[in-house]
């Protein structure tokens, strides 16, 4: 149980072009849901939380009209990297909480790689 | 200052050996410790979860301590295998943070044969 997955795996994209990245939690309902990014051989960076049916609340000095994130539904939150830069190549990880869990669980997708050309 | 670090940040150890992650916080309170096994291009993947009165926690050959007074967690690999080659990840979840994250920046493993 507690699985998490992402679409795309792997995208390669032309720089100015919008990705649309979606994270899905497959057999349970997620109320709160976080996008991180991770740079080569450095650690996850939290780059928003969503929660269901809200605004996302993201972190500082993350542009929220460059990586827009939507939490439609319990089980899909998506986030698109609009007019993408090379710069924006990185590798995006979701990750999904249960509203149940007693230790506030985070569950990890595993991860979509987004190269900007 | 990162508020969670990791020692060492990478070591090689030989197949059938044992091996001993280090974790040295400085945030608190918090909710619970965490660790994490990343394999490479892949996301994180839990090993153990302890709260914070919880001194010791097993999954199969992944050990994990947990000392409060001192703010220090290890994790223990028993026998290692091919397969435990990764990033050990430790995470402390904080409450004042709405439970966010604070990730440490992890230690790499290899295990040759």
């Amino acid at each position: 149980g507690a699985v998490v997955s992402q679409h795309p795996s792997r995208v390669i994209c032309k720089s100015g072009t919008s990705v649309k990245i979606e994270c899905r939690s497959l057999d349970f309902q997620a109320t709160t849901m976080f996008w991180y990014r991770q740079f080569p051989k450095k650690s996850l960076m939290l780059m928003a939380t969503s929660n269901e049916g809200s605004k996302a609340t993201y972190e500082q000095g993350v542009e929220k009209d460059k990586f827009l994130i939507n939490h439609a539904s319990l089980t899909l939150s998506t986030l698109t990297v609009t007019s993408a830069h090379p710069e924006d190549s990185s590798f995006y990880i979701c990750s999904a909480e249960p509203g149940v869990s007693s230790y506030n669980e985070q569950f990890f997708g595993p991860g979509t790689r987004l190269t900007v050309l | 200052k990162n508020q969670v670090e990791q020692s060492p940040q990478s070591l090689i150890i030989l197949e059938g050996k044992n091996c001993t992650l280090q974790c040295n916080y400085t945030v608190s309170p918090f909710s619970n410790l965490r660790w994490y096994k990343q394999d490479t291009g892949r996301g994180p993947v839990s090993l153990t979860i302890m709260t914070f009165s919880e001194n010791t926690k097993s999954n199969g050959r992944y050990t994990a301590t947990l000392d409060a007074d001192t703010k220090q967690s290890s994790l223990h690999i028993t026998a290692s295998q091919l397969s435990d080659s990764a990033s050990y990840i430790c995470v402390v979840s904080l409450p004042a943070a709405g439970n966010k994250l604070t990730f440490g920046g992890g230690t790499r493993v290899l295990v040759k044969p």
